[in-house]
């Protein structure tokens, strides 16, 4: 039982370039989470999905895409990476309140 | 509306000298309450969470809170630190009005301990 897996685990992008972020979970969760940690801001929800098929905008959903077309998997997508995309990803997922992470992509945008 | 505001950004404390991490929220529901721990360069850790059961909540590595409605507070407490609990932590509040329950987090307090 991997629990919460995040792929991959370091990025350099140059700006404009694309890139997707991949997670998986296998707890069967229904609902799973896509957030970004930048320095004393604590976590921010970007994109959130309450089942297989479902996405849906959080706090900070600008210049990001999410698909769900699984339940196990839960992709972040940048179209056109800027600098302020800088941040560490951290997925999540939960059956109910406690939501489980996982161990973050750090991404950089030069 | 929900929000979270932890008091201290940065904490210090020497090894067996007892942790004080404080917390104060706002919730129009009544609130799940959870904190979260970061060791470096790691993901998140759930330490304990209060769900409106006992108001004082005993969670891993001998970490321990209590819920007090009419402080709104939510501290995080422990006797005696030790070098490993050198980390970050998050003190959140689930939106338990919504089916999503979605969380709410804290800027986040970085806890140091010193030999």
């Amino acid at each position: 039982n991997a629990g919460v897996t995040q792929t991959p685990k370091f990025r350099v992008l140059k700006t404009g370039q694309s890139m997707t972020l991949l997670c998986a979970q296998d707890m069967n969760h229904e609902y799973m989470y896509w957030y970004r940690q930048d320095p004393g801001m604590g976590l921010r929800l970007i994109h959130y999905s309450v089942g297989e098929g479902t996405t849906a905008k959080g706090e900070v959903p600008d210049g990001y895409n999410v698909s769900r077309l699984k339940k196990q998997n839960f992709l972040l997508g940048l179209e056109s990476a800027a600098p302020s995309q800088t941040s560490v990803y951290f997925c999540a997922s939960s059956l109910s309140e406690t939501q489980y992470f996982g161990p973050g992509t750090r991404l950089l945008v030069l | 509306a929900q929000s979270v505001t932890q008091l201290d950004s940065h904490v210090s404390v020497s090894e067996g000298t007892p942790v004080l991490l404080r917390c104060n929220y706002s919730s129009s529901y009544s609130p799940s309450l959870f904190w979260y721990v970061q060791h470096p360069n790691k993901g998140l850790q759930l330490l304990l969470k209060y769900t409106s059961a006992a108001t004082l909540v005993k969670g891993i590595n001998g970490f321990e809170a209590e819920f007090k409605k009419s402080e709104t507070s939510f501290h995080l407490t422990k006797p005696s630190a030790h070098m490993s609990d050198a980390a970050e932590y998050f003190c959140v509040v689930s939106d338990r009005g919504s089916t999503l329950g979605r969380l709410y987090f804290g800027r986040g307090t970085q806890l140091t301990v010193w030999p």
